[in-house]
Formats: C-alpha cells, structure tokens, sequence
C-alpha cells in the first residue's frame, strides 16, 4: 500500500514569490496534517483536517499561509508571499482518525532565497 | 505546564552496545506516547507507541521502550546497536492545546552509532 505521497520534494523560490505543496494520505485515511520543521527541530502542526474540515488550525499563520483538503482526500498547502524565515521542511501526515498513529511522508523542502 | 523533553541533544554509542533514547513527559491524565525517526532528507518513520497496557512496548528494528509512570519517562532501547541506526529520534506526546489534542514532538536526539 503507497504511504503519503508529497510534491514538490525539493523547491528553491526567491522571497515574495507564491509556493504550493501538495499532499495525497493513505487511501482510507480521514485524517491528515500538515506540519513545519525547522533544521535542528521536532515538527510543529500547522493544521489538522478531519475529512474536508480544518479542526485544528491555531497554529497555521493566515496572514499568508494557506490550506485546502477539497473532497477529502488530497490537499494543498499554500505560501503567498514566502518570507526568508519560511525555509523548512513541510511534512504532510495522515491517520485513520485523530486517535491513531500519524504516518508522514517523505516532506517538501522549500528553501527562500 | 504539558510538555514532552529530550534531554540530550546526541547520543553516541558503538557497534553492539546497547542504546538508550531519553524521553521525559509532563501531561494531565494519561499519555499518549510515541517514538520516530528520521534518517537524512526523509520524513519521519514511526517505530512505536504507548496508549495502555504493559509498560515494555515493543517496536520496528528491534527497538523498545519503556513506559515509567513514577518517573514520567518513556525511554527508547536496543539491545544492540547498529551502524544504520545512526538517525535523528523524536520522541511525541499527544498534549491538550485548548480544546484540540495534538501530538507533540520534542527536540529530537541524535544518534550516531560507531563501527
């Protein structure tokens, strides 16, 4: 069975540009997240969906951030416009629901210059 | 105050000695509790879990850990350590953020196992 699949892998953008990542969980999982790791650092959530509704998103900053999980399944996480401080890796997670394990995938670096 | 810790930054251990990952909790009511790990420019693995039940939890790779409620502890063990265990672990709490619960990491522990 795939695990959760993410693209871009790697991605090199210049401050002030737009950047999308996009995360497709394990077939069946309702529960998917997104979060950010800094180099040196444990992940932090940024937000949590339960089917196609964000559930937890108290640490997402909307001022540019952006997320959406249209039908359920696959979801996008948006950055408009990336600052330098936004370098990280962005890990998409998955589970059956909030109480089971979270499965990661590999992640989308994203580098500013 | 709710928090996970990992109190050393690096571990290093040689070849077919014994490995222990130290990870502290501080939670209201029961926890939740986990361990992962990460290798170079991939994402997280999981290698095992505490919900309940008995206190020596058994995961991948031949790892373990032990669940100690008096010492708040949740330490992550292998008997005998190999090269290819050298890798980042994290070990993750689920923790109460206002109304949501949410698993959270700590630090992270680098292991470097030597030949």
């Amino acid at each position: 069975e795939a695990g959760v699949v993410q693209s871009p892998r790697y991605k090199i953008i210049e401050k002030k540009q737009p950047v999308a990542f996009w995360c497709n969980p394990i077939s069946g999982h309702n529960t998917l997240y997104w979060y950010r790791q800094n180099l040196g650092q444990g992940p932090e959530l940024l937000i949590r969906y339960e089917n196609e509704e964000a559930v937890d998103d108290s640490q997402l900053p909307k001022d540019r951030f952006s997320a959406e999980r249209l039908k359920g399944v696959d979801s996008t996480l948006k950055i408009q416009p990336a600052e330098l401080g936004d370098s990280a890796v962005y890990l998409c997670a998955s589970s059956l629901t909030v109480a089971y394990t979270i499965y990661f995938g590999e992640g989308s670096w994203l580098t500013v210059v | 105050a709710q928090s996970v810790a990992q109190p050393e930054d690096q571990v290093n251990v040689a070849e077919g000695n014994p490995l222990t990952v130290k990870c502290t909790y501080s939670v209201s009511g029961n926890p939740y509790l986990f361990w992962y790990v990460q290798y170079p420019n991939r994402g997280l693995q999981f290698l095992l879990k505490y919900i309940t039940g008995d206190n020596l939890v058994k995961g991948s790779y031949g790892f373990e850990a032990e669940f100690n409620k008096s010492q708040t502890s949740f330490h992550l063990k292998k008997p005998s350590a190999l090269v290819s265990d050298s890798a980042l672990y994290f070990c993750a709490v689920v923790l109460l953020r206002g109304s949501a619960r949410q698993l959270t990491f700590g630090s992270g522990t680098q292991l470097t196992v030597l030949p």
